[in-house]
């Protein structure tokens, strides 16, 4: 079965300062990858999903993450994060073929003036 | 022309009531879900339909009750409310659940708000 695991709770950066979220997962084969951000009361919007092929994908709002194998990670990135960008950012992890995504216990982030 | 949509958005009740969600998608889509998001804000499958068909039923007590009149629609009915079904619902959809990867990506409504009293 597959996991994933967001090793930070709570990051705070700097409103213009980079920002980088750390997603690890634990799966047999090579997993289908996304990264959900939640805003306050808000459901969860979907920025960017990994399959197959470039292992550096391009999300919405000018996120980006990469895939790492060997580390068994994918890590969520934005050279400048925006203080808009303050909200909850969950890594899930879904089996192929089966569908069942299972999450990670997020990583809130909040941004600084 | 909302993609998912689930209606009540926030819904306050007594224990022991029964009261339903409902989720509905305008993407086409065949695959339908439901989350519980709990107050420590861990996310977790509970039902999935393909299609009004059951694929995924996770542990789940059988007060909860998926119902899908059709493939755009997937109600949850819960019975005997208990303090501990306070959580947040996500409903989500999805074009199938097997297959080329993109027709695996999720789409997440704005969630229910479910508070037991």
């Amino acid at each position: 079965a597959q996991s994933v695991t967001q090793p930070d709770i709570h990051i705070t950066v700097s409103e213009g300062a980079s920002l980088e979220l750390r997603c690890n997962y634990s799966y047999g084969a090579t997993p289908y990858l996304f990264w959900y951000v939640q805003s306050p009361g808000q459901g969860l919007q979907l920025l960017l999903k990994y399959f197959s092929g470039d292992t550096l994908v391009q999300g919405i709002k000018g996120f980006e993450a990469e895939f790492k194998r060997s580390q068994s990670s994918f890590n969520l990135r934005k050279p400048s994060v925006h203080w808009s960008d303050a909200a909850e950012y969950f890594c899930a992890v879904g089996a192929r073929g089966g569908n069942k995504l299972v999450f990670g216990a997020g990583t809130i982030l909040r941004v600084k003036s | 022309d909302t993609a998912v949509s689930q209606t009540p958005k926030y819904l306050v009740t007594q224990m022991g009531n029964d009261k339903s969600i409902k989720c509905e998608q305008n993407l086409g889509h065949d695959t339908m879900y439901w989350y519980k998001q709990d107050s420590k804000k861990f996310l977790k499958i509970m039902f999935s339909y393909n299609n009004k068909e059951l694929i995924i039923n996770e542990t789940v007590p059988n007060r909860f009750s998926p119902k899908s009149p059709d493939k755009a629609h997937l109600n949850l009915h819960i019975n005997s409310l208990e303090l501990g079904d306070s959580a947040v619902y996500f409903c989500a959809s999805s074009l199938s659940f097997e297959g080329p990867a993109t027709q695996e990506t999720q789409y997440f409504g704005p969630g229910t708000r479910l508070l037991v009293l």
